[in-house]
């Protein structure tokens, strides 16, 4: 059975730090892996999707890396702005089509 | 493209009542999914419709169903609510039957007392 386990669960920087965060799931055999930001109380935002046969992927600030074979990603945010502070969900997919998530990641970037 | 739209978006329920959530698809996609986050978790899977049948179904109770309709949008059902049905209700949708990227609602926020 597929888990998908996040550190640190919470994170407190201040502004303009870079910061790593951190997901690990226990089945290699996966599809895609996804981070998403949720703001409180609100739907998810997409951030980077990486598929299985890829290592990285980049959008912007962030840069999210995918280890199958060790069976971890990370979310790399640079130069972090207070604008970041929200919830970071990591999620995979494998042959049966739906997405199993972490607990999450609650950032909060200080002014 | 309006993308993933989810009605209503807060909802007040009593235990023991039914409730129904709505869901219109991103344009161009077919498949509709449900998940259910509880405060302070992550959204676990509750089930996937794709072609008006469903074709997944997470660990959760006959008290909860759905339908697809031939638009593609979908409502999720629950019966006999309980307090602990309290949660954001999130639909995803996507296109075909390959795990595609899916793309997330606003949620609807239940809330039973």
């Amino acid at each position: 059975k597929q888990e998908v386990t996040q550190i640190p669960a919470a994170l407190s920087v201040p502004e303009g730090e870079n910061l790593v965060l951190n997901c690990s799931f226990t089945d290699s055999a996966i599809y895609n892996l996804q981070w998403f930001r949720q703001d409180p109380g609100k739907g998810l935002t997409s951030l980077l999707l990486i598929q299985s046969s890829q290592r990285e992927q980049t959008s912007g600030r962030l840069n999210a890396s995918l280890d199958k074979s060790s069976g971890r990603s990370t979310l790399y945010i640079a130069a972090s702005q207070p604008g970041d502070s929200a919830t970071y969900l990591c999620a995979v997919t494998s042959g049966t089509y739906k997405y199993i998530f972490g607990t999450g990641t609650r950032l909060k970037v200080l002014a | 493209d309006a993308g993933v739209t989810q009605s209503p978006t807060h909802l007040i329920k009593t235990r023991g009542q039914q409730v129904t959530l709505r869901c219109s698809p991103k344009s161009g996609h077919d498949t509709v999914s449900w998940y259910q986050q509880a405060l302070g978790q992550g959204p676990q899977f509750i089930f996937q419709y794709y072609e008006e049948e469903e074709r997944q179904r997470g660990n959760f109770p006959d008290r909860f169903s759905g339908h697809q309709f031939p638009n593609y949008s979908s409502e999720l059902n629950v019966n006999a609510l309980l307090l602990g049905d309290s949660a954001l209700y999130l639909c995803a949708s996507s296109w075909g039957q390959g795990n595609t990227e899916a793309f997330f609602g606003q949620g609807t926020r239940l809330t039973v007392v």
